[in-house]
């Protein structure tokens, strides 16, 4: 059974680009959450979806959005990179409804914007 | 604004040394605490806390939360250099419905010199 999988594992971008990172939940999973890691802190919520919507949002500005598709896959886009937007980027899936201690994390994608 | 934070922000031991890690929280409509070890990317699960008092064992690792103090501690006896991680403490919030929300603290980076 295959875990939460992302791709690409490390990019670097130009400032000023836009970047497309992509998750695959864990096998039976319907909902993916999308974190930003920066270095030397703790993950920061970006946003949830489920049932192919945005259902919760952190503090991050509208340059940040996401998809979900009908296989429960999920993107994250971000557009006009920002030198502050390098970070490990993180997927975590769990099924609708249970608590976040059920939630799997996905290794992670590494951005890196110069 | 939900806030969780860690301390000490590192910490460097000896095999065989004894180490607590603290966890402090300000969390509107707490739900639970969780405490995560992130070796080089994806986080993984330790403990889910919910209660007071109520001490959660695995192996060397053990954990308490006073929802009194508002705080937690995660203990490692008898550490080894496998221990070497960065150890995030998260607290869940409930958010509508059956939404959540996880606040991370910044982490506890334990290195562990053989």
């Amino acid at each position: 059974d295959a875990g939460v999988t992302q791709s690409p594992t490390h990019l670097i971008k130009t400032r000023g680009q836009q970047v497309t990172l992509r998750c695959s939940p864990k096998s039976g999973h319907d909902t993916v959450s999308w974190y930003q890691q920066a270095l030397g802190q703790g993950p920061q919520f970006i946003f949830q979806y489920y049932e192919e919507e945005e259902r919760q949002r952190g503090n991050f500005p509208d340059r940040f959005s996401g998809h979900q598709f009908p296989n429960y896959s999920s993107e994250l886009n971000v557009n006009a990179l920002l030198l502050g937007d390098s970070a490990l980027y993180l997927c975590a899936s769990s099924l609708r409804g249970q608590g976040a201690y059920e939630q799997y994390f996905g290794p992670g994608t590494r951005l890196t914007v110069t | 604004e939900d806030k969780v934070v860690q301390s000490p922000l590192s910490l460097v031991v000896h095999e065989g040394d004894t180490v607590t890690l603290n966890c402090s929280y300000e969390v509107t409509n707490f739900r639970s605490l969780l405490w995560y070890k992130q070796e080089k990317k994806a986080p993984t699960f330790l403990f889910m806390l919910t209660s007071s008092g109520i001490e959660k064992k695995s192996g060397r690792l053990s954990s308490i939360l006073d929802k009194k103090e508002l705080f937690s501690i995660l203990n490692i006896t008898a550490t080894q250099t496998g221990d070497s991680a960065v150890y995030l403490c998260a607290v869940e919030a409930r958010s509508g419905g059956s939404n959540y929300k996880l606040t991370f603290g910044k982490g506890t980076l334990l290195t562990v010199n053989p």
